[in-house]
């Protein structure tokens, strides 16, 4: 069964870059016809698209995020990684990440628990 | 981008009441639309995809339609155990986008 787990700091200072990763067990992240991907929630808001990457290699990102968001994949450790740049009390959030597959109409199927990030001096 | 505008923001609905939330697209999404659950300190649970696709183990009184720009999620008869936020999400182009989520509250 694919299981999804985000890590990485919970308190990350104003300025500064945002550095989680999610570990995939279950399934390999290099499987055909799967998106990576992340999402976020404020506090008591509702939820983002951050952006997601392909198993190709191709990554797409929200053109509100773009200019500070890197999603990458590490095959070797079957990880996949955010980096959000520049970070502001508006970048506190719950942090998840999924997995779209062709074979649920292209929708997040698979979800880990979630990161909670906290940008505050 | 495309927007997608969810209403209501909220409802409160009694124990075996039929529900439904509409989900507008700004423009035509085909089928690429899902339906998520979300309760308190929980990730989402994908409910439905491509529309009207019921996901494996989600009771049947879930139900989607829709297609092109107007999409509604139905509860036939509503549970307290329905008591959680709900979210559309198109899938039809980047950037994806969810909509504003509806609240739903047992009376």
């Amino acid at each position: 069964q694919l299981q999804l787990h985000e890590s990485g700091p919970g308190l990350v200072k104003p300025s500064e870059t945002l550095s989680l990763t999610c570990s995939v067990s279950g399934g390999s992240i290099s499987s055909k016809n799967y998106y990576w991907g992340w999402i976020r929630q404020s506090p008591g808001k509702g939820l983002e698209w951050i952006g997601n990457i392909l198993y190709s290699g191709s990554v797409y990102y929200n053109p509100s995020l773009k200019s500070r968001v890197t999603i990458s994949a590490d095959t070797s450790k079957n990880q996949f990684s955010l980096r959000l740049s520049s970070v502001t009390a508006a970048d506190t959030a719950v942090y998840y990440c999924a997995r779209r597959s062709d074979g649920s109409g292209w929708s997040y199927v698979n979800w880990g628990q979630g990161t909670l990030v906290t940008v505050s001096s | 981008d495309i927007q997608m505008t969810q209403s209501p923001s909220s409802v409160s609905a009694s124990v075996g009441d039929r529900v439904t939330i509409t989900c507008r697209a700004s423009q035509d999404i085909s089928s690429w639309l899902a339906w998520y659950q979300q309760k308190p300190g929980k990730a989402p649970d994908l409910l439905i995809s491509a529309a009207s696709s019921l996901q494996s183990g989600v009771p049947s009184r879930f139900s989607g339609s829709g297609s092109g720009t107007e999409f509604t999620l139905t509860i036939s008869s509503l549970q307290v155990e329905d008591s959680a936020t709900y979210y559309c999400l198109q899938v039809k182009s980047h950037p994806l986008t969810f909509g504003g989520g509806t609240k739903m509250e047992i009376k």
